[in-house]
C-alpha cells in the first residue's frame, strides 16, 4: 500500500534559525498534502496544505514545498521559537477523498 | 466553540471488556473521522463517516465499531478490547471530506490489559 514516510525523526536548531522538515510519498495519485503540528498530549493541529496543482504555498512563517516529479514535500519554519518544539507530520490524502495517510512524525527541539 | 471534544480522557480495560469513547464536534462538520495513534506513530484511520447516516472503514477497522449518532455525535465502539488496541484514539471533523483541514479532539488514551 502507499505509504508517507519522513527522512529524519528529530531535528533540532537554534531559536531564529530556520527549520526544514522533509517528507517523502509513494502515492503519485494523491493530490492533496498536509502538514500538521502535534505539541505533547494534544491532538494535531493543522498548519498548511498544498494541492498537487500547485508548488508552494506560504503562510505565517511556514512555508510547503512540493516537488512531483520526486514525490517529496517540504515544510519551512522561519525564525524558530521555542513555541514550535513539537511533532509534525505529513500526510496525504489517499484515494476516495476520505482517507487521509500519516507519516511517522518528526520531532523538532528548539535550543534556546 | 468548544471545537472537536471526546470522553473519556483516559480508560484502563481488561481483555474481553467492552467500552464506547464519544465524540461531539459543534462546527457544523459533515465528515467526522477516528483514528489511532502509537507510541512513535503517525496516525491510522479506524473509520470515518463522510455524512451524517453513514459510515465507512479506514486502514485499521477490525475490532471496532462506529455509529454516526447525529451532524455532531460519532463514537466508537470496541466490543471485546485486546491488548493490541492500547492506544492514543483521535476524533476528528472536517466541513466536507479530507480536502478539507481535519480538526482534532484531544484524545482519549486507552489501555488494555
Amino acid at each position: 500500500g502507499e505509504s508517507v514516510g519522513l527522512h529524519l525523526p528529530t531535528l533540532s536548531v537554534q531559536e531564529g534559525d530556520n527549520s526544514i522538515i522533509n517528507c517523502a510519498y509513494s502515492n503519485s495519485a494523491s493530490d492533496y498534502f498536509i502538514w500538521y503540528k502535534q505539541e505533547s498530549g494534544k491532538g494535531p493541529q493543522f498548519i498548511i496544505d498544498i494541492r498537487s496543482n500547485m508548488d508552494k504555498r506560504q503562510g505565517q512563517r511556514v512555508t510547503v514545498l512540493l516537488n512531483k516529479t520526486v514525490k517529496h514535500l517540504s515544510l519551512q519554519i522561519a525564525a524558530t521559537q521555542p513555541g514550535d518544539s513539537a511533532v509534525y507530520f505529513c500526510a496525504e490524502n489517499g484515494p476516495g477523498g476520505f482517507k487521509t495517510i500519516f507519516g511517522a512524525g518528526t520531532r523538532l527541539f528548539v535550543k534556546a | 466553540n468548544a471545537g472537536v471534544t471526546q470522553t473519556p480522557k483516559f480508560q484502563v480495560l481488561k481483555t474481553g471488556q467492552s467500552m464506547t469513547l464519544q465524540c461531539a464536534q459543534d462546527m457544523n462538520h459533515n465528515s467526522m473521522y477516528w483514528y489511532r495513534q502509537d507510541p512513535g506513530m503517525g496516525l491510522r484511520l479506524i473509520y470515518y463517516s463522510a455524512s451524517e447516516g453513514t459510515t465507512d472503514k479506514g486502514e485499521v477497522p477490525n475490532g471496532y465499531n462506529v455509529s454516526r449518532l447525529n451532524k455532531r455525535e460519532f463514537s466508537l465502539r470496541l466490543e471485546s478490547a485486546a491488548p493490541s488496541q492500547t492506544s492514543v484514539y483521535f476524533c476528528a471533523s472536517s466541513e466536507e471530506g479530507a480536502t478539507y483541514e481535519q480538526y482534532f479532539g484531544p484524545g482519549t488514551r486507552l489501555t488494555v490489559t
